[in-house]
């Protein structure tokens, strides 16, 4: 069936350092590839995301990649900062017009940016 | 604050127990999903509807069923809970109908079966 697999699931950076999160699908007709970030006692929140048929997207200081030929995708975080910790989960979704929608998510990292 | 309401916030209930779950959508977005977290299953997906109608289905028990009212707030009922139902339940929303995916979740309800 359709997974995501991300990796790691603890990733420890000091403050300024860069931090990359890995994920692998196995759907090939994913589409849609959205990053969650959720701190503690929140929902998660969309903070980047990419379609199929662009390789990269950067928003300051996050970039997301994606290689579908590899069904890879990765999160990287440059100069890194404290309020980034929080947990990061990757996702995968198989879009289709008239509304049918299912994203399946990785099961998250958690990143501890140490001051 | 991303607009989507979930109540209540916490529920205590005991095992062979029926709960509903209720979600507010973005004023505007037309689909709701529902997802269940726990610790050792992360961000499960178990059903989408959009306008009313059931639209995508993941992993949702049979004892789980769901629904989108004509108003568009949606309702999760779980019914003859277990212990391992215990987890925060999350509503999403997103404008839907294929125009825009991105998905805005509440802060999620957080079930504890006893």
């Amino acid at each position: 069936g359709e997974n995501v697999e991300q990796h790691p699931s603890t990733l420890s950076v000091q403050e300024g350092d860069s931090a990359v999160i890995k994920c692998t699908y196995s759907d090939s007709a994913s589409n849609y590839f959205p990053w969650y970030k959720q701190e503690l006692g929140k929902g998660p929140q969309l903070i980047i995301d990419i379609r199929s048929n662009v390789g990269e997207k950067k928003d300051q200081r996050i970039a997301v990649t994606l290689n579908k030929t590899a069904k890879h995708f990765s999160l990287h975080i440059t100069e890194t900062q404290p309020e980034d910790s929080a947990v990061y989960f990757c996702a995968a979704s198989d879009f289709k017009y008239g509304g049918g929608f299912k994203t399946i998510f990785g099961a998250g990292t958690r990143l501890f940016v140490k001051a | 604050d991303s607009g989507v309401t979930q109540t209540p916030k916490h529920l205590i209930t005991a095992t062979g127990q029926r709960v509903t779950l209720r979600c507010s959508p973005r004023s505007g977005d037309l689909s709701v999903y529902w997802y269940q977290q726990s610790l050792d299953q992360g961000l499960q997906f178990l059903i989408q509807y959009y306008n009313g109608e059931e639209r995508a289905k993941g992993n949702i028990l049979e004892r789980f069923s769901a629904q989108q009212f004509p108003d568009l707030h949606s309702e999760l009922n779980l019914s003859s809970l277990e212990l391992g139902d215990s987890a925060l339940y999350f509503c999403a929303s997103s404008v839907g109908g294929g125009t825009n995916e991105k998905l805005f979740f509440g802060s999620g309800t957080q079930l504890s079966v006893l």
